[in-house]
Order: structure tokens, then C-alpha cells, then sequence
């Protein structure tokens, strides 16, 4: 069974810091890999997305790596911002034949970046 | 597009009574998902149709939870009868087949509260 851990489950920091979330699955057989941000109140937005075949992707100040073989994933955010506070959340799609389609989700990750 | 669309956006009732959560994904989206979000829990997949035929339905909790997908633009969520146990935000999500960059886009979530 597929399980998703996010590591730690609350971080604090000063803003302009450079920060890692972490994130780390059982089992490597996945499709795909993605990163979401939820505000308080809202639902899930998609930041970055990995396909199995790939290490890396980067969006602006946002770069999230992938290690398929050894269960893990990162979410670097460079120069934090008090903008950047909400749950960061990491989920894996499982991969299955015939149309077959999971999401599974981590616990998220709640970032508060303070001036 | 306007995105995944949800409805209502809260709702509070009393034990006993019948839930209709309702969701209209993003038009040409093959998939439909339906996730609960609570504290202790997280985020469980619930549901989740392909072209309006539900695929997976092992994480509806029990039967007095069903959904339905009639057409592509439309689908249902219903707990009857309720419970205090059932308080959560359920999320409607859908996307394009799983393949490629295709990432899966979020409602704004249906917050209930059953006392």
C-alpha cells in the first residue's frame, strides 16, 4: 500500500529564507508526482508537477526534485515571502493499466512566513 | 474556463438528514474524482469516475455514501442519513487521462458540518 509522508508537518521561518519541504513514498512505482499549495479555506492548487521520467521542475522560485528510486521528492522555495504561508501538500499517481488512476496524498506541510 | 465548480460551498445539517454535494468539473475532463479532507484523516480519495463510469469506488466509507455521474458536466455526492462523523470539506477534482503533464484541477471544496 502506497503511503505518502511530508516532512515536517509545520515550519516557521523569517521571510527572504530559503526553504525545503520534504516528502517521501513507499512505494516507487508511481506516474507521477505532484506539489499543491492550499490556502486556508480553498482548495488545492497544482504548483509543480514531475512525470516519473523526470528529476526536476521549476516554476519561478519554486523547484521540486524527484528521486523515484529512493521514495523521495523536495519542494525548495527560494526567498520565502509572507505570500508564500499555506499547507503545501505532496501526492503521487499511482500507475495501473487500463485506465486505472490514484491520487494518493501526503499530510501536507503548513509554512508561515512571517516579516 | 471558471474551473471545477462545487455546491454548496457550506452547508450545516442536522443528523439524520440527507447531503447532496454537488459538482460540475471542467469541461472535456475524463476523470472525476471525489476527495474528503478531514484534520485527522487528510485528504481520502473517495470516488473517482472515467467518462461518467465510476472506476473506484473502495474509499467510500460506507453505504450510506453514493455518487453518481449522469453526464460529463455533472456529478453527485450524497450521504443519507448523515452524521457527526461525516463533518468535512469534500473536494470535487477532475482532469484529463493521466498521462503526460496533465495535472488535476480542484474545487473550491464543500464544507459540512453535521451536528
Amino acid at each position: 500500500k502506497q503511503e505518502v509522508t511530508q516532512i515536517p508537518a509545520a515550519l516557521s521561518v523569517p521571510e527572504g529564507e530559503n526553504l525545503v519541504l520534504n516528502c517521501s513514498f513507499t512505494d516507487s512505482a508511481i506516474y507521477n508526482l505532484q506539489w499543491f499549495r492550499q490556502d486556508p479555506g480553498k482548495g488545492l492548487t497544482s504548483l509543480l508537477l514531475i512525470q516519473s521520467s523526470q528529476r526536476e521542475q521549476t516554476s519561478g522560485r519554486l523547484n521540486a526534485s524527484l528521486d523515484k528510486s529512493s521514495g523521495r521528492s523536495t519542494l525548495y522555495i527560494a526567498a520565502s515571502q509572507p505570500g508564500d504561508s499555506a499547507t503545501y501538500l505532496c501526492a503521487v499517481r499511482l500507475q495501473f493499466s487500463g485506465g486505472y488512476n490514484k491520487l494518493i496524498f501526503g499530510a501536507g506541510t503548513r509554512l508561515a512566513v512571517h516579516p | 474556463d471558471a474551473g471545477v465548480i462545487q455546491s454548496p460551498r457550506h452547508e450545516v445539517t442536522e443528523m439524520g438528514q440527507e447531503v447532496t454535494l454537488r459538482c460540475k468539473p471542467i469541461s472535456g475532463h475524463d476523470y472525476l474524482f471525489w476527495y474528503r479532507q478531514t484534520m485527522m484523516r487528510g485528504l481520502e480519495l473517495l470516488i473517482y469516475f472515467n467518462n461518467n463510469v465510476p472506476i473506484d469506488d473502495s474509499g467510500m466509507p460506507e453505504d450510506r455514501f453514493s455518487a453518481k455521474m449522469p453526464n460529463a458536466s455533472f456529478s453527485t455526492l450524497k450521504i443519507q442519513p448523515s452524521e457527526p462523523r461525516d463533518s468535512a470539506v469534500y473536494f470535487c477534482a477532475s482532469s484529463f487521462v493521466p498521462h503526460r503533464g496533465n495535472t488535476i484541477y480542484f474545487g473550491e471544496g464543500s464544507w459540512l458540518t453535521v451536528v
